[in-house]
């Protein structure tokens, strides 16, 4: 069974960092693209970065770019997401999907509020 | 960036009924290499976005035959027949065709 398991997320400061992680299980991580997903509260779905299967190649969103970095650990079947000078419009629940051109499987999501 | 266009926003149904939503993209979702990466999730209350159907029309493992997807271009529609208790939530359709990667804003699917 696939899993994807989020950790990491909390209540930071504006301007403060935070580093999201999300481990994988059931599937050969290794072999496949992946993706973080971010849902404001209340909001719709929207795409922060994704991340080809052996780290080569990373895309992000504009927003984002310069400050959020997506990687990977595959021999620890784990994805990461640090980010850095973290604003409040980036509040939201933070999803972990394996795929690329499609989102196959979600994690749970992992709650991250940027509040002073 | 391609933006989607869903429509209704929401939509009420009757268990059993069958219903259809409606994406439009700004720009075609043919890729360079001819495939066509639109695809439709779930979002039930409370919980993460599951996959329905990838390349407009293929259903991913486990997903009933009661939906369908279809379209072409810039036009996309997911039709759910003998709706179920199981079916609501709210649906988005998504593009990964072009970087960045853009949802539309999600169809309400509720009991009448």
């Amino acid at each position: 069974e696939v899993q994807l398991v989020e950790s990491g997320g909390g209540l930071v400061q504006p301007g403060r960092s935070m580093k999201l992680s999300c481990a994988a299980s059931g599937f050969t991580f290794s072999n496949y693209g992946m993706a973080w997903v971010r849902q404001a509260p209340t909001k719709g779905l929207e795409w922060v970065a994704t991340i080809s299967y052996d780290g080569s190649s990373t895309y992000y969103r504009d927003s984002v770019k310069g400050r959020f970095t997506i990687s990977r650990d595959n021999a620890k079947s784990t994805l990461y997401l640090q980010m850095n000078s973290l604003r409040s419009e980036d509040t939201a629940t933070y999803y972990c999907t394996r795929g690329t051109s499609w989102n196959a499987y979600w994690g749970q999501g992992t709650l991250v509020t940027v509040s002073s | 960036d391609v933006v989607m266009t869903q429509t209704p926003v929401s939509l009420s149904v009757s268990l059993g009924g069958q219903v259809s939503i409606s994406c439009r993209s700004s720009q075609s979702l043919v890729h360079n290499n001819g495939n066509t990466y639109l695809s439709w999730y779930l979002q039930k209350p409370g919980q993460s976005p599951q996959l329905l159907i990838y390349k407009v029309s293929n259903r991913f493992s486990g997903i009933s035959d009661r939906f369908s997807g279809s379209g072409s271009g810039t036009d996309f529609t997911l039709k759910i027949s003998r709706v179920e208790p199981d079916d609501l939530g709210v649906y988005y359709c998504g593009q990964g065709t072009q970087y960045p990667y853009t949802f539309g804003a999600g169809t309400k699917l509720e009991l009448k």
